[in-house]
């Protein structure tokens, strides 16, 4: 059972453009929603995350707009470069009460590459 | 400070072999997880550890033993390898299970024939 669910699969984006991955999650428990980015050959490392108390969150060129009722957040990335290109994961956790002990729910992943 | 590190990178096995993969972090991080990495499948929780001497499964435990007797270190054993099981294992750590950030090590790619 996929419960984040993660779109494009892969994305082409040119320099300078907006580069826009989507994430949908079933669980209304999830309260954090963090975005990682992995470079090849390496492991995923934090990119930027939101609590769903917030409708948006802004970090340098990146950005993360929230959608609690619609169960949707995204990842923004404005002024896409090169340097850019990875991979982008969106993932969920409760880290706030239950028992799940802050259990990392995973995307699918999306191939974002930049051509210069 | 080297943070997560897994031995080895690379690694190729024959079925029904079995291994172990190493994990060590030394931040003094209490919880620390095991996750496999296949195309279009994201990143899947096999097993993870709250503390030394506590472990519990994840999504895709079937295959895999953990053990944790100590904070450092987190080895995942693969009891006697399938082709299924070719991916790419990420192990990662977080200070204890409420801290926001996972910090992970470089992977171990690891081919079974």
């Amino acid at each position: 059972q996929q419960q984040v669910k993660q779109s494009p699969q892969s994305l082409i984006v040119q320099k300078g453009g907006i580069s826009i991955i989507n994430c949908a999650y079933e669980n209304t428990a999830f309260d954090y929603f963090p975005w990682y980015q992995q470079f090849p050959g390496k492991g995923p490392a934090l990119l930027i995350a939101i609590r769903p108390d917030v409708s948006e969150k802004k970090e340098g060129r990146f950005t993360i707009s929230f959608n609690k009722s619609a169960k949707q957040f995204s990842l923004h990335i404005m002024d896409s470069q090169p340097g850019d290109s990875a991979t982008y994961f969106c993932a969920a956790s409760i880290l706030l009460g239950g028992t799940s002990y802050g259990k990392l729910t995973f995307g699918q992943g999306t191939i974002l590459t930049v051509h210069p | 400070n080297a943070g997560v590190t897994q031995t080895p990178k690379f690694q190729v096995l024959k079925t029904g072999q079995s291994m172990t993969l190493q994990c060590a972090q030394d931040m003094n991080h209490e919880y620390m997880s095991w996750y496999r990495q296949d195309p279009g499948m994201g990143l899947r929780l096999i097993h993870y550890s709250v503390g030394a001497g506590i472990t519990d499964q994840g999504e895709v435990p079937n295959g895999y033993n953990v053990s944790r007797s100590t904070t450092e270190d987190f080895p995942l054993r693969l009891l006697s390898a399938a082709p299924s099981q070719t991916s790419v294992y990420f192990c990662a750590s977080r200070r204890t299970f409420r801290d926001t950030e996972a910090f992970f090590g470089q992977g171990t790619r690891l081919t079974v024939v």
